[in-house]
């Protein structure tokens, strides 16, 4: 059964030091997300993107956030400059269309940052 | 903005017996989507059971059922003949119109099955 895979599963970083994260979607679907998952607290939506372009950010998908989808297949997502409050758990998702349509998501990253 | 709350952060039920989880949400949409999702201790969430809004039939899947309650906001997760492979935590989330539907959600509910 296809699904969406998440590469490092673990990520230690320096404070500043830039991180990407990656994300393999399942093949047909269209609109890809990057969510966030804070220790102990709710899951936030951080960003979708969808035709090549970011269709929607959160408040929190500020100017040290970045996405990309380089070559078809994976789907990434960078940290510029990583700040100790941005350790969380990232998960990516992938749909293949809106509304009632199922979001896949991945493992998750565990991101920590020191 | 949506909110979605859940209010038990941590439940407990016996093999085979039956628990519900509660939900509530509130949104100024007419259209929109609500959503059970299980998160095991692998991490890897998963689809539980959906419902489309304007659908008064409450969504079934298997074991797993809601209770729809839309003008009082309200979605919970009935979960019958529990199994120990249920122990998790369980989201739940809704989505609304927009460009690309995000997902919105409650803080959990654990779950934990006793043999």
């Amino acid at each position: 059964e296809p699904e969406v895979t998440q590469t490092p599963s673990h990520q230690v970083t320096q404070m500043g030091q830039e991180v990407i994260l990656r994300c393999v979607p399942i093949s047909n679907h269209l609109y890809f997300y990057w969510y966030r998952q804070i220790l102990g607290q709710k899951v936030e939506f951080l960003v979708s993107f969808y035709n090549n372009e970011i269709s929607e950010k959160s408040e929190i998908f500020d100017d040290q956030f970045s996405v990309e989808r380089p070559d078809g297949s994976n789907f990434t997502l960078k940290i510029r400059s990583t700040k100790l409050e941005d350790s969380a758990m990232y998960f990516c998702a992938s749909s293949w269309g809106l509304a009632l349509n199922e979001q896949f998501f991945g493992p998750g990253t565990r991101l920590t940052v020191l | 903005a949506q909110t979605v709350t859940q209010s038990q952060p941590e439940m407990s039920v016996q093999e085979a017996e039956t628990v519900t989880l509660s939900c509530t949400y509130d949104t100024s949409e007419n259209n929109y989507y609500l959503f059970w999702y299980k998160q095991p201790p692998s991490r890897q969430m998963i689809l539980v059971i959906r419902q489309e809004a304007y659908k008064q039939q409450n969504a079934t899947e298997n074991r797993f059922s809601v209770n729809f309650q839309k003008a009082a906001k309200s979605f919970s997760l009935k979960i019958s003949d529990s199994q120990l492979g249920d122990t998790a935590m369980y989201f739940c989330a809704s989505n609304s119109g927009g460009s690309n539907y995000k997902l919105t959600f409650g803080k959990g509910t654990l779950l934990t099955v006793n043999p």
